[in-house]
């Protein structure tokens, strides 16, 4: 079974503009959540989707968006670059289909740097 | 909020020793999970543990066991045997098990940075 995927791997933009990162989870997967990891603060947490619908939301401006597919695919999208915003965005799948637990399994991240 | 954390922010272990890193977390809840989450070099972050905190056996995968304190709000991680390939970036994580309610966040600790010397 194929992974979480995420693109573009790496990604350059410059103050003002707009990005939109993309991610695709394991197959059956409905939850997808997002992160941001900066060094010394770990992940934090963006938001998650499930079933079309943003299910939680952490701490983040309004600037920070996202959405999620019929085939549970995600986007995310950050208007209005920052050089603050610089970071690596990981996004997470898992099942969410009320058991026990569910382990949540990580793409390998979009490297973002603004200039 | 629940938070989680790492004081050690970077530790050091020779091949084959043994090591262990702390985790703390504050929550008041009673029914909760803990993993332990490993990022090598190459970013892909990998479940190394986890741990339903309505158990008291603490979990164990392979080389790999944890110390769980439930009153005391302590998750550490033990790696015996340490090989060249356990250094990453450790991450503590705690989830509610209340998820219908929070949905499926994970609050993670900020890291800590394992080095194997041969």
């Amino acid at each position: 079974k194929a992974g979480v995927t995420q693109t573009p791997r790496y990604l350059i933009k410059t103050r003002g503009q707009q990005v939109t990162l993309s991610c695709s989870p394991i197959s059956g997967h409905r939850s997808v959540s997002w992160y941001q990891q900066t060094p010394g603060q770990g992940l934090q947490f963006l938001f998650e989707y499930f079933s079309e619908t943003q299910r939680n939301k952490g701490n983040f401006p309004g600037r920070f968006s996202g959405r999620q597919f019929s085939n549970s695919r995600s986007e995310m999208n950050v208007s209005t670059l920052e050089l603050g915003d610089s970071a690596l965005y990981l996004c997470a799948s898992s099942l969410s289909n009320g058991r026990a637990y569910n382990e949540q399994f990580f793409g390998p991240g979009t490297r973002l740097t603004v200039l | 909020a629940q938070t989680v954390t790492q004081s050690q922010p970077e530790m050091s272990v020779q091949e084959a020793e043994t090591v262990t890193l702390s985790c703390t977390y504050d929550t008041s809840e009673s029914d909760y999970y803990l993993f332990w989450y490993k990022q090598p070099p190459s970013r892909q972050m990998i479940l190394v543990i986890r741990q339903e905190a309505y158990k008291q056996q603490n979990a164990t995968e392979n080389r790999f066991s944890v110390n769980f304190q439930k009153a005391a709000k302590s998750f550490s991680l033990k790696i015996s045997d340490s090989q060249l390939g356990d250094a990453a970036m450790y991450f503590c994580a705690y989830r509610s098990a209340k998820w219908r309610n929070t949905g499926n966040q994970f609050y993670f600790g900020t890291g800590t940075s394992l080095t194997v010397i041969p």
